[in-house]
């Protein structure tokens, strides 16, 4: 089984709001990643958690709060979002933090957010 | 550093025609290389991977890709494809360096199908 599962699927939120998204796995991966993805774009690495420590943060805003409670869990913490920071958000696993040989990064369906 | 370029932006195919998408990386050694492909509003699924060995890979749902150390590519191909293939393809390279692993991916391709 291959499967990362997020939800919400949608997410409509106001720039005042307080929301988090959720992302699960049940693979035994150690590492965990959050992408944040625009329309036409590649995804964009946002947060890295290896072994449920966060050992990558590539300069996010602090309105975007990471969270490994354990390793089977990923949460993104969202507060007073702009508009500009609606898009896909995806979560990824593999098994490893170093990409080796044995490791691939699995992505879930992701979470399209829009913030109004 | 490494780096992954996609020439071409939007690529439209008959169905039943053969396919090749391009792609050219930029890295010293044997790159680890990754195909993956997006359905609108979906996640990314895994097509295949080359980390070493036979340059010739085989993927899911008909796909092969060809590592060509000499030319830095990675090219992505399906002999017939089908009206369900239309997607965007995101070629990615791992990124190793230090203690952690990320991809970077391409710009991507969109494959259209014309019936």
């Amino acid at each position: 089984d291959t499967e990362v599962t997020q939800t919400p699927k949608h997410l409509v939120m106001g720039m005042t709001n307080k929301k988090s998204l959720k992302c699960e796995q049940h693979m035994g991966h150690r590492a965990m990643y959050w992408y944040k993805q625009k329309a036409k774009k590649p995804p964009e690495l946002m947060f890295v958690y290896s072994y449920e420590k966060l050992s990558i943060n590539e300069s996010v805003p602090s309105r975007f709060s990471p969270e490994c409670p354990n390793s089977s869990l990923l949460n993104l913490h969202l507060h007073a979002l702009q508009p500009e920071d609606s898009a896909l958000y995806l979560c990824a696993s593999s098994q490893a933090p170093r990409v080796t040989s044995t490791d691939t990064q699995y992505f879930g369906p992701g979470t399209r957010l829009t913030v109004l | 550093a490494q780096s992954v370029t996609q020439p071409d932006i939007h690529i439209t195919v008959s169905e039943g025609a053969s396919l090749e998408l391009r792609c050219n990386y930029s890295y010293g050694a044997t790159p680890y290389l990754f195909w993956y492909v997006q359905s609108p509003g979906q996640g990314l699924q895994l097509l295949l991977k080359y980390f070493s060995g036979d340059t010739l890979v085989q993927g899911i749902k008909g796909f092969e890709a060809e590592f060509k150390r000499s030319q830095s590519s990675f090219n992505l191909r399906k002999p017939s494809v089908h009206w369900s293939d239309a997607a965007e393809y995101f070629c990615a390279v791992g990124n190793y360096g230090g203690s952690q692993g990320n991809l970077i991916f391409g710009k991507g391709t969109k494959l259209s199908v014309k019936p």
